[in-house]
């Protein structure tokens, strides 16, 4: 069976601070892999996407980046955070784009 | 570029009441997605409508699909407290390669 993973569950940073978020997935080969943000009470927001290794997909511009250098593994990073980059950042992964999409158990981070 | 609405932004019930969600896209859809978020919890996949004017049922769980695949509907009869969630529509416009998203109904219920 499928299982997707994402570290750390919760993350608090200052202002400034570099990030790296990571996700995995097994079980599955070639996934299509998401990345979302989620601010507090509010709907997703796709961040980034990848249907290969090394085929990113930005979709919002920001101080944020994404890259994929495993075919399971997706990596958010941020060089310098931004008090608004506070959220519950979620990784998914379909097997194709028309599918369902399986998240991840999210990383909630706070900047301060 | 593709939008999905939906509506209403809360809801809060009586336990046994019903409850429905809206969605609307400003673009035809290949496939609409719900999906059920719990309280701290991740999105969880629920159902997928592909063909126009579908309907499909999950024990008290109602799904529809418009005849023009441009909204959607999710209806749950006779509510539950393990209803309460944030209920989400995502839609995959016409040769489009991602879904969008809708903003999430949330449902709370009073006991």
């Amino acid at each position: 069976s499928q299982t997707i993973h994402q570290w750390p569950a919760t993350l608090v940073q200052p202002v400034g601070s570099p990030l790296s978020l990571e996700c995995t997935v097994e079980g599955t080969s070639n996934p299509n892999l998401y990345w979302y943000r989620q601010a507090a009470g509010r709907g997703l927001q796709l961040l980034f996407y990848s249907v290969g290794i090394g085929q990113i997909s930005s979709e919002v511009p920001q101080n944020l980046s994404a890259s994929r250098p495993q075919d399971r593994q997706f990596i958010l990073s941020s060089k310098k955070l931004l008090l608004s980059d506070s959220g519950f950042y979620l990784c998914a992964w379909g097997r194709d784009s028309e599918g369902e999409q399986f998240f991840g158990p999210g990383t909630r981070l706070t900047v301060l | 570029g593709q939008q999905v609405m939906q509506i209403p932004q809360y809801q809060h019930v009586q336990e046994g009441e019903d409850f429905t969600t809206y969605c609307n896209s400003s673009t035809t859809l290949s496939n609409i997605q719900w999906y059920k978020q719990r309280p701290g919890g991740h999105p969880v996949f629920l159902i997928q409508l592909v063909k126009s004017g579908e309907v499909k049922k999950q024990k008290r769980l109602t799904f529809q699909f418009g005849e023009a695949k441009k909204n959607s509907s999710l209806h749950i009869t006779a509510t539950q407290t393990t209803d309460v969630g944030t209920y989400f529509c995502a839609g995959l416009g016409q040769g489009a390669q991602k879904l969008v998203f809708g903003q999430g109904t949330r449902l709370t219920i009073n006991p």
